[in-house]
């Protein structure tokens, strides 16, 4: 089946600090890849995808690259802001009209 | 701006109740979806939706049921509301590849 594994949070870092959430997949078929945030009392919105192999997605200093020999999408920032501090959802769609499925989340904080 | 609608932020409801949560959106979007989210667990699909009037069963149905009379809305309804069903519940639309989603409801079922 398909699923996404990211690591535990809760992640804090310092203003200015260099960022990493690790994102591995487990999928049939080819997936797009996607990174969603979800900022405090919000819903998740969409943050950055890639829809193949070697793509990379980016957006607000964010970026993500689609590994397929590792089955990883790693969100990386090289320096956060205390705006940043949010839930960070790993998740693919297989191929086709299919759901979005999701990790688990990881909660960063940024601490000024 | 695109808008997908929750009709409440917070609602408390009594064990046993009948339940319904609201969800809107204004996009003409043809799919949508109800998640739980829970900490620890990530965001769980309940049930989605591809068309008006049809629905799918997604991870955790049971104690659930949905409604998509017309295309914009899609509700989720807790037939006997129970304390295990207290959580957040979030509504997302879908055009293309990327989903939409709601503020949120916040489900407290004491």
């Amino acid at each position: 089946g398909n699923s996404v594994t990211q690591m535990e949070g809760p992640v804090t870092l310092s203003e200015e600090a260099f960022l990493t959430i690790n994102c591995t997949y487990t999928a049939t078929g080819y997936p797009s890849l996607f990174w969603y945030v979800q900022y405090p009392g919000e819903g998740l919105q969409l943050l950055l995808k890639a829809t193949k192999a070697d793509d990379k997605g980016s957006n607000k200093g964010f970026e993500a690259t689609y590994r397929k020999e590792t089955t990883s999408f790693h969100l990386e920032k090289g320096s956060v802001q205390v705006s940043d501090s949010a839930v960070y959802f790993c998740a693919l769609r297989n191929s086709g009209n299919t759901p979005l499925v999701f990790g688990k989340g990881t909660r960063l904080s940024v601490i000024a | 701006d695109v808008k997908v609608t929750q009709s409440s932020r917070y609602l408390v409801k009594r064990t046993g109740e009948k339940v319904f949560l609201e969800c809107v959106q204004d996009m003409d979007h043809e799919n949508m979806f109800w998640y739980r989210q829970d900490p620890g667990l990530g965001l769980r699909l309940i049930y989605f939706s591809y068309d008006v009037k049809m629905k799918e069963k997604g991870d955790i149905p049971e104690g659930y049921s949905v409604s998509r009379e017309k295309k914009e809305r899609f509700s989720l309804i807790l037939e006997s509301a129970s304390t295990n069903q207290t959580s957040m519940y979030l509504c997302a639309s879908e055009g293309g590849t990327e989903a939409f989603f709601g503020q949120g409801t916040r489900l407290t079922v004491v």
